[in-house]
């Protein structure tokens, strides 16, 4: 079958990085997606990865390992307004998205 | 810069009752989806569109159907609600498949009693 599993909680301290993990199994691979969601809002994009390796987009970097089934996020000098919850979504040979129950990241000060 | 809009955000149904969730685009997708996110789940798709006059059935297509009237505007029919259907509905729409990135609508926060 076809499963995305992350962690389902984590806190971090202000100004510190955290990574997020993410493993999936689909049928065919189109991509790895991230996901940021506000409580009581809507998902907004953070990142695709389809090949091996890094990207990096400001403070947020998402890596990709297709050999390992792999991903992560790492977000660094982490602010308060970070504290959100962080979709991982695996799209199929379909192009369908599967998505994991998400990661909600507290941030204290 | 509207996006995506659903309508209505909040609503109460009865078991039984009927409603529409009607969700308009303004960005010329041609791909729509409804969701549905409960705790501890990830989003499960519902039905989606791939263009004007098509749909098609996602992971839990039981109990709703969908319209796509044009190009902009997508719905979600309830005939006959139940409790199960207590959730968060998102419409989202993509300009294809290839580039995956969804922009999402608000959400409509449904209740059933």
């Amino acid at each position: 079958g076809q499963n995305i599993d992350q962690p389902t909680e984590m806190t971090a301290t202000e100004g510190a990085i955290v990574q997020i993990n993410c493993t999936y199994q689909t049928s065919g691979f189109n991509g790895l997606f991230w996901y940021q969601q506000h409580a009581g809002e809507a998902p907004t994009f953070l990142s695709y990865n389809v090949l091996d390796g890094l990207e990096e987009k400001g403070r947020f970097s998402s890596f990709l390992s297709r050999s390992k089934g792999y991903s992560y996020l790492l977000l660094k000098e982490l602010q308060m307004k970070d504290s959100a919850s962080y979709l991982c979504a695996a799209m199929d040979s379909n192009y369908q998205l599967i998505w994991g129950a998400g990661t909600k990241l507290i941030i204290k000060p | 810069n509207a996006g995506v809009t659903q309508t209505p955000k909040f609503r109460v149904l009865k078991t039984g009752q009927s409603m529409t969730l009607l969700c308009a685009q303004d960005m010329n997708h041609e791909y729509m989806y409804w969701y549905r996110q409960d705790p501890g789940m990830g989003l499960r798709l519902i039905h989606y569109s791939v263009g004007e006059g098509t749909t098609a059935k996602g992971e839990v297509p039981d109990g709703y159907n969908v319209s796509r009237l044009n190009k902009r505007e997508f719905s979600l029919r309830l005939e006959s609600a139940a409790p199960s259907q207590t959730s968060v509905y998102f419409c989202a729409s993509s300009p294809g498949t290839s580039t995956g990135e969804l922009f999402f609508g608000e959400g409509s926060r449904l209740t059933v009693l």
